[in-house]
């Protein structure tokens, strides 16, 4: 049975402070890794991972992968109001469809 | 523009009733997928199809139904032998590039309240 596990599964933090998530993962046939916020309804989709040790940035968010712990983590560099939501990460083992992990609640306080 | 259009919004239903939410996409995707998702929680797949007539359970499907007549749409029929309904309802959907899941496009949602 996949297992995919995020933590912390809350944080509040201030404006300005960088955050760490992470998520790990036991899965068979693993392909690749994806990440996912959502703020109010539908999920949108950050980043796919898919080799170890290569850093995906896009503006303030980065994410990295390393197949060999079996984990990945999202930094959040420089935060603000507007990166309060859940983050979600889920393998991709092409078998079915993805496995979510619990998430992690991010708030950002002014 | 292309996309998934999940209907209603929000629905309210009574116990005993059976409740089915629309899923239809325009995204030419094969796959589709139905999300629970409970507050303060991820996403548990309840039913997922990767090609048109043909479906499959996921983790928690017990007192769900689905179809998969036409390609563009994905119907999740919530019945009454489903415990504990309330929750918000995620459908998506996603062309599978290379045998894989590959990144999900999600609806915005159906919440559905039991009375």
């Amino acid at each position: 049975e996949d297992k995919v596990v995020q933590s912390p599964l809350s944080l509040v933090v201030h404006e300005g402070d960088t955050v760490t998530l992470n998520c790990s993962y036991e899965v068979t046939n693993f392909r690749s890794l994806l990440w996912y916020k959502q703020e109010k309804k539908a999920p949108t989709f950050l980043f796919m991972l898919t080799s170890s040790g290569i850093e995906k940035k896009s503006g303030r968010l980065s994410s990295i992968l390393d197949k060999k712990e079996l984990s990945s983590i999202l930094n959040i560099t420089a935060t603000q109001t507007g990166d309060s939501a859940i983050y979600l990460c889920a393998p991709d083992t092409g078998r079915r469809a993805l496995t979510f992990g619990s998430g992690t609640r991010l708030q950002v306080q002014p | 523009d292309g996309g998934i259009t999940q209907s209603p919004k929000y629905l309210f239903r009574k116990e005993g009733q059976n409740v089915t939410l629309s899923c239809e996409q325009n995204l030419n995707h094969d796959a589709m997928y139905w999300y629970r998702q409970d507050p303060g929680q991820g996403l548990r797949l309840i039913y997922y199809s990767q090609i048109v007539n043909d479906f499959q359970k996921g983790d928690i499907a017990e007192g769900y139904s689905v179809s998969r007549e036409k390609k563009e749409s994905f119907p999740l029929t919530v019945t009454s032998a489903q415990k504990n309904p309330t929750a918000f309802y995620l459908c998506a959907s996603s062309n599978r590039p290379s045998g894989n899941t590959g990144e999900l496009f999600f609806g915005e949602g159906s919440r559905l309240t039991v009375l």
